[in-house]
């Protein structure tokens, strides 16, 4: 198992600028998320999803959109990046049931909006 | 934030016990405690799902309060290994979804 995919692992965007960041698991988990990660802030929780079809938002969801088509992948699209989306963003996954929030996270993927 | 953590920073020489502490006023169905190294993602140590719940990983060992409110993370004779920030994450009661606190930054000297 790959575990919890993101790619890019790097990107820099010009302000206004649109882009998707993608998140693939291969572990058959219902629940995804999205957090992004600023210094002393830990991570906050922008985007959610229970199943295939059915997304809610976090703690800072705007700015941000996401859509669950698939049970695989989770991605997350930045409408007109701004610089205070600055930040390294990470996806997770877990499975159904007592174990639902016990979350697998990737990698991460580090943003700069310039 | 709805989970705060303390203390922030820790710093400890080689081979002592640490502690850090999670609370928040609102109640949660279940809590978990991350560790993350520099340039990875969080993975996961404990979860704890019962009120008063003790639960040990080897040289870890976790607390879930009777109230439901908040948890410790007790870490014994502690290795550089051991470096790294360390986040509580709970589900709200009635929410489906799992937040963080800010985390504690811990560095073990040799």
């Amino acid at each position: 198992n790959a575990g919890v995919t993101q790619t890019p692992k790097f990107q820099v965007l010009k302000t206004g600028q649109s882009m998707t960041l993608q998140c693939a698991q291969d572990m058959n988990h219902e629940y995804m998320s999205w957090y992004r990660q600023d210094p002393g802030m830990g991570l906050r929780l922008i985007h959610y999803s229970v199943g295939a079809g059915i997304t809610d938002q976090g703690e800072v969801p705007n700015g941000y959109n996401v859509s669950r088509s698939t049970t695989e992948d989770f991605p997350l699209r930045l409408l007109s990046a701004a610089p205070s989306q600055t930040s390294v963003y990470f996806c997770a996954s877990s499975y159904s049931g007592r174990e639902t929030y016990e979350q697998y996270f990737g990698p991460g993927t580090r943003l700069t909006v310039t | 934030q709805l989970l705060k953590q303390s203390p922030q920073f820790l710093s400890i020489q080689e081979g002592e016990n640490l502690t850090v502490y999670c609370n928040s006023s609102s109640v949660f169905s279940s809590l978990q405690w991350y560790r993350q190294e520099p340039g990875e993602g969080p993975v996961l140590l404990i979860a704890l799902y019962k009120a008063g719940e003790l639960t040990s990983n080897g040289r870890l060992t976790a607390q879930f309060g009777i109230t439901r409110k908040d948890s410790f993370l007790n870490i014994s004779a502690s290795i550089p290994s051991d470096v790294g920030i360390y986040f509580c994450a709970g589900r709200p009661t009635s929410y489906d979804k799992v937040i963080f606190g800010p985390g504690t930054s811990l560095s073990v000297i040799p």
